[in-house]
């Protein structure tokens, strides 16, 4: 089946700087990537995805990026907020499952 | 619209007691799914129902039984609680399946003691 490694497993920030997420995967054929973002308590939420016919996407201050050659994806997050502190999942799927990633715990210093 | 809910919010068992966790969604997806979340090892599937009617064995299925009731409603049944199940328990949704993005629920405590 797939497997999906994310990096860091933590990652600090100062307020107004940049984050980035990385993940790998070992399906070639896996062709959706959603992000998936969980504050403490709270339950998974999406809030951005990308599929395997589109190289970047961005929302606002997000922004996923695919090399499907290098079966790797990132999430960025620019001018970071002490609101985007939470625990961010990558996952990757192909048509009968989805795979997420062990999660990265994002802290964002005031 | 409520999303996707699950019952109960928190539970506590003793070795060896079963319980079923509820999960309804009421926006039309096909496709429903439990997790378990676990520290440090993300969200495992542990059975998932592709549409009504039909499951099928995730990841991590030992120990779990599931029902799809009908459209709106998938269940996870434990006959017999085992410490290794204290976990937090996600049922999540989609349109129609994976390739979708998920709704989940707000998720189960459920710690066996």
């Amino acid at each position: 089946g797939e497997n999906v490694e994310q990096h860091p497993s933590t990652l600090s920030v100062q307020e107004g700087d940049s984050a980035v997420i990385k993940c790998t995967y070992s399906d070639s054929a896996s062709n959706y990537f959603p992000w998936y973002k969980q504050e403490l308590g709270k339950r998974p939420q999406l809030i951005i995805d990308i599929r395997s016919n589109v190289g970047e996407k961005k929302d606002q201050r997000i922004a996923v990026t695919l090399n499907k050659t290098a079966k790797h994806f990132s999430l960025h997050i620019t001018e970071t907020q002490p609101e985007d502190s939470a625990v961010y999942f990558c996952a990757a799927s192909i048509v009968s499952d989805m795979r997420f990633g062990a999660g990265t715990r994002l802290t964002v210093k005031p | 619209n409520a999303g996707v809910t699950q019952t109960p919010k928190f539970q506590v068992l003793k070795t060896g007691q079963s319980m079923t966790l509820q999960c309804a969604q009421d926006m039309n997806h096909n496709s429903m799914y439990w997790y378990r979340q676990d520290p440090g090892m993300g969200l495992r599937l542990i059975y998932y129902s592709a549409s009504e009617g039909t499951t099928d064995k995730g990841e991590v299925p030992n120990g779990y039984n599931v029902s799809r009731l009908n459209k709106r409603e998938f269940s996870l049944r434990l006959e017999s609680a085992a410490p290794s199940q204290t976990s937090v328990y996600f049922c999540a949704s989609s349109r129609d399946g994976p390739n979708y993005g998920y709704t989940f629920g707000s998720g189960t405590r459920l710690t066996v003691v």
